[in-house]
């Protein structure tokens, strides 16, 4: 069985342009988290989408959004990039919205450089 | 401020022996507690969690420690083999109330052959 994928794995961006990267998660599964994680240090919570619908959203600006389509899949967009955004995007998948009831489920990430 | 942290960014441990990766947290309100491993130009992937009513789950050469006066928790890997070599995450959260998950910075351990 296919686990989560991401799409692309590696982009270079300039300041100020936007990005989307896109994640499918595990068949079954209704949830999809996106999480940061700069060089050094932890990933960090960016979103969680159950059903479609936003549950939570980590401390990032508005630059940052997300959405989740019927087919379960996600995407992740960030406008007017800064060199800060520059890290590993993780989506992360569960069966059920809640992550204490069942580990989350990590693809390989996207790498974001910006210039 | 970090709320979970892990103060070792790397260990070094011969095969055969144990290895004990460290993390404190300062959130009172987690009471759920997860650890994942990651490679190289992996995802991480979950290896091993507890609960805040249990001190102790073991899961094979795995098993986590929960000591909740104290704000810490421990992975022993006994006993160590090479193929365990990675970066280990301590992630926490608070619970059904909670959709996220709060990463510590992660441990480095080689074990050397």
């Amino acid at each position: 069985d296919a686990g989560v994928t991401q799409s692309p794995t590696h982009l270079i961006k300039t300041r100020g342009q936007q990005v989307t990267l896109r994640c499918s998660p595990i068949s079954g599964h209704k949830s999809v988290s996106w999480y940061q994680q700069v060089l050094g240090q932890g990933p960090q919570f960016i979103f969680q989408y159950y059903e479609k619908e936003e549950r939570g959203r980590g401390n990032f600006p508005d630059r940052f959004s997300a959405r989740q389509f019927p087919n379960y899949s996600s995407e992740l967009n960030v406008n007017a990039l800064l060199l800060g955004d520059s890290a590993l995007y993780l989506c992360a998948s569960s069966p059920t919205g809640i992550p204490n009831t069942g580990e989350l489920f990590f693809g390989e990430g996207s790498r974001l450089t910006v210039l | 401020d970090q709320q979970v942290k892990q103060n070792s960014p790397s260990l070094s441990v011969q095969e055969g022996r144990i290895s004990i990766l460290n993390c404190d947290y300062t959130n009172s309100m987690f009471d759920y507690f997860l650890w994942y491993k990651k490679y190289p130009a992996e995802g991480p992937t979950f290896l091993i969690s507890i609960s805040s009513i249990k001190d102790k789950n073991e899961d094979g050469r795995f098993t986590v420690f929960l000591n909740k006066s104290a704000k810490h928790l421990s992975l022993h890997i006994v006993p160590s083999q090479p193929g365990d070599s990675a970066v280990y995450f301590c992630a926490a959260s608070e619970g059904a109330g909670s959709y996220q998950l709060t990463f510590g910075k992660g441990t480095k351990l080689s074990v050397i052959p």
